[in-house]
Protein backbone atom coordinates (compact mmCIF):
# COMPACT_ATOMS: atom_id res chain seq x y z
CA UNK A 1 0.00 0.00 0.00
CA UNK A 2 1.33 3.48 -0.43
CA UNK A 3 2.06 5.08 2.55
CA UNK A 4 1.80 8.71 3.71
CA UNK A 5 3.83 10.36 6.79
CA UNK A 6 2.25 13.16 9.00
CA UNK A 7 3.55 14.81 11.90
CA UNK A 8 1.01 13.67 15.24
CA UNK A 9 -0.33 17.00 15.87
CA UNK A 10 -0.07 20.83 15.17
CA UNK A 11 -0.77 23.86 16.91
CA UNK A 12 -1.82 26.98 15.16
CA UNK A 13 -3.12 30.47 16.00
CA UNK A 14 -6.91 31.80 15.19
CA UNK A 15 -6.87 33.79 11.86
CA UNK A 16 -3.27 32.55 10.83
CA UNK A 17 -2.45 30.35 7.65
CA UNK A 18 -1.54 27.07 8.39
CA UNK A 19 0.77 24.66 6.63
CA UNK A 20 0.65 21.17 7.26
CA UNK A 21 2.76 18.87 5.57
CA UNK A 22 2.61 15.42 4.08
CA UNK A 23 5.65 12.92 2.45
CA UNK A 24 4.52 10.33 0.03
CA UNK A 25 7.98 9.17 -1.37
CA UNK A 26 6.44 6.29 -2.74
CA UNK A 27 3.72 7.83 -4.70
CA UNK A 28 2.81 6.25 -8.17
CA UNK A 29 2.38 8.48 -10.96
CA UNK A 30 -1.10 7.61 -11.05
CA UNK A 31 -2.10 7.74 -7.26
CA UNK A 32 -3.83 11.03 -6.38
CA UNK A 33 -3.40 13.07 -2.94
CA UNK A 34 -6.66 13.30 -1.04
CA UNK A 35 -7.07 15.59 2.11
CA UNK A 36 -9.67 14.29 4.82
CA UNK A 37 -10.85 15.92 8.14
CA UNK A 38 -12.14 14.48 10.95
CA UNK A 39 -14.12 16.47 13.72
CA UNK A 40 -15.28 14.46 17.21
CA UNK A 41 -17.94 12.54 16.84
CA UNK A 42 -18.06 13.05 12.94
CA UNK A 43 -17.51 11.70 10.00
CA UNK A 44 -14.12 12.18 7.99
CA UNK A 45 -14.83 15.30 5.62
CA UNK A 46 -13.74 15.58 2.35
CA UNK A 47 -11.30 18.76 1.93
CA UNK A 48 -9.15 18.68 -1.31
CA UNK A 49 -7.50 16.21 -4.02
CA UNK A 50 -4.90 16.56 -6.60
CA UNK A 51 -2.81 14.71 -8.94
CA UNK A 52 0.13 16.82 -10.00
CA UNK A 53 -1.03 20.93 -10.04
CA UNK A 54 -1.48 23.12 -7.38
CA UNK A 55 -5.34 23.00 -6.02
CA UNK A 56 -7.36 25.92 -4.72
CA UNK A 57 -11.18 25.30 -3.44
CA UNK A 58 -12.91 27.70 -0.84
CA UNK A 59 -11.83 24.97 2.39
CA UNK A 60 -7.80 25.39 1.23
CA UNK A 61 -5.18 24.69 -1.31
CA UNK A 62 -3.06 22.11 -1.83
CA UNK A 63 0.44 22.17 -2.71
CA UNK A 64 2.44 19.05 -4.64
CA UNK A 65 6.09 19.11 -4.75
CA UNK A 66 7.24 18.71 -8.46
CA UNK A 67 8.59 15.16 -8.27
CA UNK A 68 5.21 14.87 -6.03
CA UNK A 69 6.81 13.21 -2.92
CA UNK A 70 5.27 15.50 -0.67
CA UNK A 71 2.20 17.63 -0.38
CA UNK A 72 1.31 20.53 1.84
CA UNK A 73 -2.50 21.54 2.89
CA UNK A 74 -2.94 25.07 3.29
CA UNK A 75 -5.84 26.78 5.45
CA UNK A 76 -5.43 30.64 4.67
CA UNK A 77 -6.71 31.82 7.73
CA UNK A 78 -7.57 29.41 10.79
CA UNK A 79 -10.54 29.29 12.41
CA UNK A 80 -11.59 27.10 16.02
CA UNK A 81 -13.63 25.24 13.82
CA UNK A 82 -10.52 24.12 11.93
CA UNK A 83 -9.67 22.28 14.73
CA UNK A 84 -9.27 18.79 13.59
CA UNK A 85 -7.74 15.75 12.80
CA UNK A 86 -6.20 15.78 9.25
CA UNK A 87 -5.84 12.80 6.88
CA UNK A 88 -3.48 12.99 4.07
CA UNK A 89 -4.17 9.72 2.08
CA UNK A 90 -3.08 8.34 -1.77
CA UNK A 91 -5.86 6.45 -3.69
CA UNK A 92 -4.63 4.23 -5.75
CA UNK A 93 -5.64 3.64 -9.08
CA UNK A 94 -7.32 0.84 -9.63
CA UNK A 95 -8.17 -0.02 -6.04
CA UNK A 96 -11.71 1.11 -5.98
CA UNK A 97 -10.70 4.20 -4.61
CA UNK A 98 -11.01 2.77 -1.36
CA UNK A 99 -8.80 4.96 1.10
CA UNK A 100 -6.10 3.68 3.35
CA UNK A 101 -5.96 5.99 6.45
CA UNK A 102 -3.29 6.69 8.66
CA UNK A 103 -3.10 8.50 12.08
CA UNK A 104 -3.21 12.10 10.61
CA UNK A 105 -2.16 14.97 11.95
CA UNK A 106 -4.07 16.36 15.25
CA UNK A 107 -4.32 20.18 14.62
CA UNK A 108 -5.15 22.24 17.36
CA UNK A 109 -6.36 26.08 17.01
CA UNK A 110 -6.19 28.35 20.02
CA UNK A 111 -7.82 32.08 19.96
CA UNK B 1 -28.98 18.49 -0.35
CA UNK B 2 -29.39 15.03 1.43
CA UNK B 3 -25.78 13.72 2.91
CA UNK B 4 -25.35 10.35 3.53
CA UNK B 5 -27.65 9.00 6.36
CA UNK B 6 -26.54 6.08 8.91
CA UNK B 7 -28.75 4.61 10.92
CA UNK B 8 -28.92 3.55 13.84
CA UNK B 9 -26.55 6.66 15.29
CA UNK B 10 -25.92 4.71 18.73
CA UNK B 11 -26.17 0.47 19.21
CA UNK B 12 -25.77 -0.81 22.55
CA UNK B 13 -26.02 -4.52 22.17
CA UNK B 14 -25.27 -8.10 24.43
CA UNK B 15 -22.13 -9.93 23.28
CA UNK B 16 -23.19 -13.15 21.35
CA UNK B 17 -26.56 -10.94 19.16
CA UNK B 18 -26.68 -10.04 15.84
CA UNK B 19 -26.92 -6.61 14.71
CA UNK B 20 -27.98 -4.80 11.46
CA UNK B 21 -26.12 -1.28 10.18
CA UNK B 22 -27.83 0.81 7.75
CA UNK B 23 -26.87 3.12 4.87
CA UNK B 24 -28.62 5.59 2.69
CA UNK B 25 -25.64 6.90 0.36
CA UNK B 26 -26.26 10.15 -1.41
CA UNK B 27 -28.86 10.05 -4.30
CA UNK B 28 -27.02 8.96 -8.07
CA UNK B 29 -23.42 7.92 -6.20
CA UNK B 30 -22.70 4.00 -7.45
CA UNK B 31 -19.91 3.58 -5.44
CA UNK B 32 -20.55 2.88 -1.30
CA UNK B 33 -17.95 2.22 1.24
CA UNK B 34 -18.09 0.71 4.55
CA UNK B 35 -15.57 1.73 7.13
CA UNK B 36 -14.71 1.09 11.14
CA UNK B 37 -12.87 3.05 13.74
CA UNK B 38 -12.10 1.88 16.79
CA UNK B 39 -11.41 3.70 19.91
CA UNK B 40 -8.37 6.09 19.00
CA UNK B 41 -7.32 4.35 15.69
CA UNK B 42 -7.51 5.23 12.33
CA UNK B 43 -10.01 4.16 9.93
CA UNK B 44 -10.01 0.86 8.60
CA UNK B 45 -11.58 -0.15 5.11
CA UNK B 46 -14.07 -3.22 5.20
CA UNK B 47 -16.10 -3.30 2.03
CA UNK B 48 -16.56 -1.70 -0.90
CA UNK B 49 -19.70 -1.66 -3.69
CA UNK B 50 -19.76 -0.47 -7.05
CA UNK B 51 -22.50 -0.68 -9.32
CA UNK B 52 -23.70 -4.25 -10.44
CA UNK B 53 -20.13 -5.79 -9.93
CA UNK B 54 -19.21 -8.16 -7.29
CA UNK B 55 -18.26 -6.35 -4.02
CA UNK B 56 -14.62 -5.92 -2.73
CA UNK B 57 -15.28 -7.61 0.43
CA UNK B 58 -11.34 -8.00 1.35
CA UNK B 59 -11.50 -5.74 4.28
CA UNK B 60 -13.61 -7.39 6.08
CA UNK B 61 -12.27 -9.20 9.42
CA UNK B 62 -14.36 -12.27 9.64
CA UNK B 63 -17.12 -14.50 8.36
CA UNK B 64 -19.18 -12.89 10.55
CA UNK B 65 -19.70 -10.20 8.36
CA UNK B 66 -21.05 -9.36 6.17
CA UNK B 67 -23.06 -6.40 3.54
CA UNK B 68 -25.39 -6.37 1.26
CA UNK B 69 -26.87 -3.14 -1.19
CA UNK B 70 -30.67 -3.44 -2.52
CA UNK B 71 -31.18 -2.09 -5.67
CA UNK B 72 -28.13 -0.48 -5.75
CA UNK B 73 -28.99 2.20 -3.15
CA UNK B 74 -29.29 1.75 0.22
CA UNK B 75 -26.81 -0.77 1.90
CA UNK B 76 -26.79 -2.76 5.43
CA UNK B 77 -24.10 -4.33 7.30
CA UNK B 78 -24.81 -7.18 9.57
CA UNK B 79 -22.65 -8.61 12.00
CA UNK B 80 -23.48 -11.75 13.70
CA UNK B 81 -22.59 -13.23 16.91
CA UNK B 82 -21.30 -10.20 18.25
CA UNK B 83 -17.73 -10.02 20.14
CA UNK B 84 -16.59 -7.08 22.06
CA UNK B 85 -13.48 -6.51 19.51
CA UNK B 86 -16.50 -5.28 17.16
CA UNK B 87 -17.26 -2.14 19.65
CA UNK B 88 -16.23 0.58 17.19
CA UNK B 89 -17.67 3.27 14.97
CA UNK B 90 -18.94 2.18 11.51
CA UNK B 91 -18.95 4.99 8.87
CA UNK B 92 -20.29 4.33 5.36
CA UNK B 93 -19.09 6.51 2.28
CA UNK B 94 -20.03 7.10 -1.25
CA UNK B 95 -18.99 8.63 -4.13
CA UNK B 96 -20.36 8.97 -7.63
CA UNK B 97 -18.01 6.75 -9.63
CA UNK B 98 -15.46 4.75 -7.26
CA UNK B 99 -13.14 6.17 -9.46
CA UNK B 100 -9.66 7.55 -7.57
CA UNK B 101 -9.78 11.09 -8.49
CA UNK B 102 -13.58 11.14 -7.03
CA UNK B 103 -13.82 12.66 -3.39
CA UNK B 104 -16.12 9.93 -0.97
CA UNK B 105 -18.86 11.38 1.31
CA UNK B 106 -18.83 10.16 4.78
CA UNK B 107 -21.73 9.97 6.96
CA UNK B 108 -21.58 10.13 10.75
CA UNK B 109 -21.44 6.61 12.02
CA UNK B 110 -23.15 4.47 13.68
CA UNK B 111 -21.38 3.94 17.48
CA UNK B 112 -21.93 -0.19 18.04
CA UNK B 113 -20.86 -0.98 21.96
CA UNK B 114 -20.58 -4.87 22.89
CA UNK B 115 -21.52 -5.37 26.18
Amino acid sequence: DAKTTQPNSMESNEEEPVHLPCNHSTISGTDYIHWYRQLPSQGPEYVIHGLTSNVNNRMASLAIAEDRKSSTLILHRATLRDAAVYYCILSVWGSGDKLTFGTGTRLAVRP
Amino acid sequence: GAGVSQSPSNKVTEKGKDVELRCDPISGHTALYWYRQSLGQGLEFLIYFQGNSAPDKSGLPSDRFSAERTGGSVSTLTIQRTQQEDSAVYLCASSWTGLSNQPQHFGDGTRLSIL
